[in-house]
């Protein structure tokens, strides 16, 4: 089975800066698909960006983007101008292509913003 | 589109009752998850269906655990009996194409006493 690594339990960043949080995750597969959620205090999973691993380029979502590095096996998040909002748990995910359509987490990262 | 509903949002019961969790998925979505988050595990599948058919219930962690989906509207998962153990809270996710990030409900926090 595929395995996530988050390898950041809690990340701080001020207001309107950037922050990056780290992902790595282990598989043989060369196609997959791979997500950020963020998990505010009510507990609500949201979806915040996806990458497909056939893409090159990186997916982007407004302030939120990613530095996929498929050799690598490392799909990190940027959060660029951050606000109080984006306070919350992040969860990387990963998706396999061709063997069952369960998502697989890491363990979470914890941003605090700070004013 | 009133999003992937879960019921009850908390549910307290003691040890060796039966709980039942619902959801709802969003119409016209064909697969549904359910996971189960705890501190110390975190986010761990537990069983999902395939246009209301069962295709990996390899997560579900013992007999006590059920998981029905009678039509494409609706899914339960049930814990009878109920321990201390299970309580953590359960989403429901669905999801109608396999390269979208699935919808998640706003889960069922269970505590069992």
């Amino acid at each position: 089975a595929q395995t996530v690594t988050q390898s950041q339990p809690e990340m701080s960043v001020q207001e309107a800066e950037t922050v990056t949080l780290s992902c790595t995750y282990d598989t043989s597969e060369s196609d997959y698909y791979l997500f950020w959620y963020k998990q505010p205090p009510s507990r609500q999973m949201i979806l915040v960006i996806r990458q497909e691993a056939y893409k090159q380029q990186n997916a982007t979502e407004n302030r939120f983007s990613v530095n996929f590095q498929k050799a690598a096996k490392s799909f990190s998040l940027k959060i660029s101008d951050s606000q109080l909002g984006d306070a919350a748990m992040y969860f990387c995910a990963y998706r396999s292509f061709h063997s069952g359509y369960a998502l697989n987490f890491g363990k979470g990262t914890s941003l605090l913003v700070t004013p | 589109d009133a999003g992937v509903i879960q019921s009850p949002r908390h549910e307290v019961t003691e040890m060796g009752q039966e709980v039942t969790l619902r959801c709802k998925p969003i119409s016209g979505h064909d697969y549904l998850f359910w996971y189960r988050q705890t501190m110390m595990r975190g986010l761990e599948l537990l069983i999902y269906f395939n246009n209301n058919v069962p295709i990996d219930d390899s997560g579900m962690p013992e007999d006590r655990f059920s998981a029905k989906m009678p039509n494409a509207s609706f899914s339960t998962l049930k814990i009878q009996p109920s321990e201390p153990r299970d309580s953590a809270v359960y989403f429901c996710a669905s999801s109608f194409r396999e390269d979208y990030g699935y919808t998640f409900g706003s889960g069922t926090r269970l505590t069992v006493v």
